[in-house]
């Protein structure tokens, strides 16, 4: 079946500490996504990539960072820099960036601070 | 600032009854979508409207657009327990080409 992969689905972080969130996707979609919620809160964009070797920040890319090596794989860094990290994280795709693209999302990585 | 914002942000519905969640926008806008989430999973597509006056139904669920008003309606009828959930819906602008703007979410508990 085809769908989007996280993990892992829970990661503890230490003060310092940069962790990375995988993301992978088997849909052959060109355009992914890293969202974060918030609790009581919609999703809010951190990067997004429309094909492979390009990304573009968000509304919240601060203390982030992404790569697109691949077209199936959107990792996502959160550096020390991001002071308040813990939040569940989404990863999205969608068939390419467009107004008319429906996303898939994937399970969601929570991330807690130790 | 592009702001999407959905009313109620709690809604507890007794089964059986109808109910309506609204989803007003800020800026001009005739791509809209509706998600569902429950509690620690992912988001589910529900509708996907694409233009003024789009209707989209799905079981109990039905999905409206109006772009003039800048306002989304969902409407539910007859609620029944497996409703439970929390629901978003997202414009897509055309500033913002392809990049979603969520609203906070509705969350929705029917009780019997």
């Amino acid at each position: 079946d085809g769908g989007i992969t996280q993990s892992p689905k829970y990661l503890f972080r230490k003060e310092g500490q940069n962790v990375t969130l995988s993301c992978e996707q088997n849909l052959n979609h060109d355009a992914m996504y890293w969202y974060r919620q918030d609790p009581g809160q919609g999703l809010r964009l951190i990067y997004y990539s429309q094909i492979v070797n390009d990304f573009q920040k968000g509304d919240i890319a601060e203390g982030y960072s992404v790569s697109r090596e691949k077209k199936e794989s959107f990792p996502l860094t959160v550096t020390s820099a991001q002071k308040n990290p813990t939040a569940f994280y989404l990863c999205a795709s969608s068939i390419r960036l467009g107004r008319n693209q429906p996303q898939h999302f994937g399970d969601g990585t929570r991330l807690s601070i130790l | 600032e592009l702001k999407v914002e959905q009313n109620p942000l709690f809604l507890s519905m007794q089964e059986g009854k109808n109910y309506t969640i609204y989803c007003n926008y800020s800026t001009t806008s005739d791509r809209l979508y509706w998600y569902r989430q429950d509690p620690g999973k992912s988001l589910e597509s529900l509708f996907v409207l694409l233009s003024n006056g789009a209707v989209k139904q799905e079981g109990r669920l039905m999905a409206s657009l109006d772009t003039k008003a800048r306002l989304s309606t969902l409407h539910i009828t007859a609620a029944v327990h497996d409703l439970s959930a929390t629901y978003f819906c997202a414009v897509a602008p055309v500033e913002r080409w392809g990049k979603l703007q969520f609203g906070a979410g509705t969350q929705v508990v029917v009780t019997p």
